[in-house]
């Protein structure tokens, strides 16, 4: 089991839809948790982050975090073609180096 | 505001030839440094990270080597590339330690985009 799971994707939304990009970690003692974008061929680039069960609101981005089911998600509201991008979930643990675990990914296109 | 700088963007290197890559960090001190690598159409595979001065740790056993000569300066080596080390080269910082360092995100230079010939 890998320690941080997404769908590879593509999700395909049409523009002004909601756009809900799902995350599973299997380690309990997960504390952090982040969401990059990343543009084919850019760097990753930071969106998003939550510490605590719930939701956290940022523009139109909105970070869900459920630990009791190991779950996080990132929905992003009135999607618009240069949303279009992966999206890579990434969980740091409370343990050693503190080790930031990236999931491979989701490809979201944005269809205007 | 923090910077990182990473070069050079795009390289083309014969197989065993030797490789540099740099990565400088501005506008913190003590940062923990990262070096990772993603293939095309895969995921980021952490190959090195510093916590200061000297220290490495090294995450997958493979051609590579990396130091840390200064505060802010990451650096990443072969002697001799093999076919396998294509790819796209990230660097990233983050700071702090203990439950400050637990919510410090990593920050990521522009890569650099790594081609064996």
């Amino acid at each position: 089991q890998k320690e941080v799971e997404q769908n590879s994707g593509p999700l395909s939304v049409p523009e002004g839809a909601i756009a809900s990009l799902n995350c599973t970690y299997s380690d309990r003692g997960s504390q952090s948790f982040f969401w990059y974008r990343q543009y084919s061929g850019k760097s990753p680039e930071l969106i998003m982050f939550i510490y605590s069960n719930g939701d956290k609101e940022d523009g139109r981005f909105t970070a869900q975090l459920n630990k009791a089911s190991q779950y996080v998600s990132l929905l992003i509201r009135d999607s618009q073609p240069s949303d279009s991008a992966t999206y890579l979930c990434a969980v740091k643990k409370n343990t050693g180096f503190q080790k930031l675990v990236f999931g491979t990914g989701t490809r979201l296109l944005v269809s205007p | 505001s923090q910077t990182i700088h990473q070069w050079p963007a795009t390289l083309v290197q014969p197989v065993g030839s030797p490789l540099s890559l740099e990565c400088t960090v501005e506008g913190t001190s003590n940062p923990n440094l990262y070096w990772y690598r993603q293939a095309a159409g895969r995921g980021l595979q952490l190959l090195f990270y510093s916590v200061g001065i000297g220290q490495i740790s090294s995450e997958v056993p493979q051609n590579l080597s990396a130091s840390r000569p200064q505060d802010r300066q990451f650096i990443l080596s072969s002697k001799k590339l093999l076919l396998s080390d294509s790819g796209f080269y990230l660097c990233a910082w983050t700071a702090g330690t203990g439950n400050r360092g637990l919510r410090q995100p990593q920050h990521f230079g522009d890569g650099t985009r790594l081609s064996i010939l």
